[in-house]
């Protein structure tokens, strides 16, 4: 079955430094890959997402993320955090355009020491 | 509206009571989504509407839950006869149209405590 694994729960980091999330995906074929965040009280917003083509793509708020086909990765960066990007990071997939599901990850919330 | 608003923001029920969430999507929307989040769990999708129609409820995980549309705009989700388990956030999503290309937005959510 399709399963999209995030394995950090928790992740603290200081304001200002750069920042990893790792999502990796069990599927035969390229889904399409999305990043979303939730911040407290508020809802989900995506913050960018991978079809095809570049496998680095840009997103909102200064994140970005890479596909990487040979580790089923799609990791998401930012070079230098700030005290607002404080939420909960959830990756998801979809299996193709079609399918109007979106199979989620578990999330991974965000700590930012001052 | 400017977004996806859900009602009412916080229920707590009493086990074995009905109870309904509801959506009011973007203006415009034809695709509209409910999903389930559990304490610590990802999202799990529980059912979609392009328009007045429901093409795939096999995401409800029991008989006890329902979902409509009317007018291609609000839906309502119906949980009866609650239990426990049915403690969880309830978000609502819509989308120009169903598909993945299709940004979902996302409302703030309805936390239901069934005690």
């Amino acid at each position: 079955a399709q399963s999209v694994t995030q394995p950090d729960i928790h992740i603290t980091v200081s304001e200002g430094a750069s920042l990893e999330l790792r999502c990796n995906y069990s599927y035969g074929a390229t889904p399409y890959l999305f990043w979303y965040v939730q911040s407290p009280g508020q809802g989900l917003q995506l913050l960018l997402k991978y079809f095809s083509g570049d496998t680095l793509v840009q997103g909102i708020k200064g994140f970005e993320a890479e596909f990487k086909r040979s580790q089923s990765s799609f990791n998401l960066r930012k070079p230098s955090v700030h005290w607002s990007d404080a939420a909960e990071y959830f990756c998801a997939v979809a299996l193709g355009d079609s399918n109007y599901q979106l199979i989620w990850g578990a999330g991974t919330k965000l700590i930012i020491k001052p | 509206g400017a977004g996806v608003s859900q009602s009412p923001s916080n229920k707590v029920t009493e086990k074995g009571k009905d109870v309904e969430l509801r959506c009011d999507p973007i203006s415009g929307h034809t695709a509209l989504y409910w999903y389930r989040q559990s304490l610590g769990q990802g999202l799990e999708f529980l059912i979609y509407f392009q328009g007045n129609s429901a093409p795939d409820k096999s995401g409800l995980p029991s008989d006890r839950f329902s979902a409509e549309r009317t007018g291609g705009s609000v839906s309502t989700l119906t949980i009866q006869r609650t239990q426990q388990e049915d403690s969880a956030v309830y978000l609502c999503a819509s989308s120009l149209w169903a598909g993945s290309y299709n940004e979902q937005f996302f409302g703030p959510g309805t936390r239901l405590t069934v005690l």
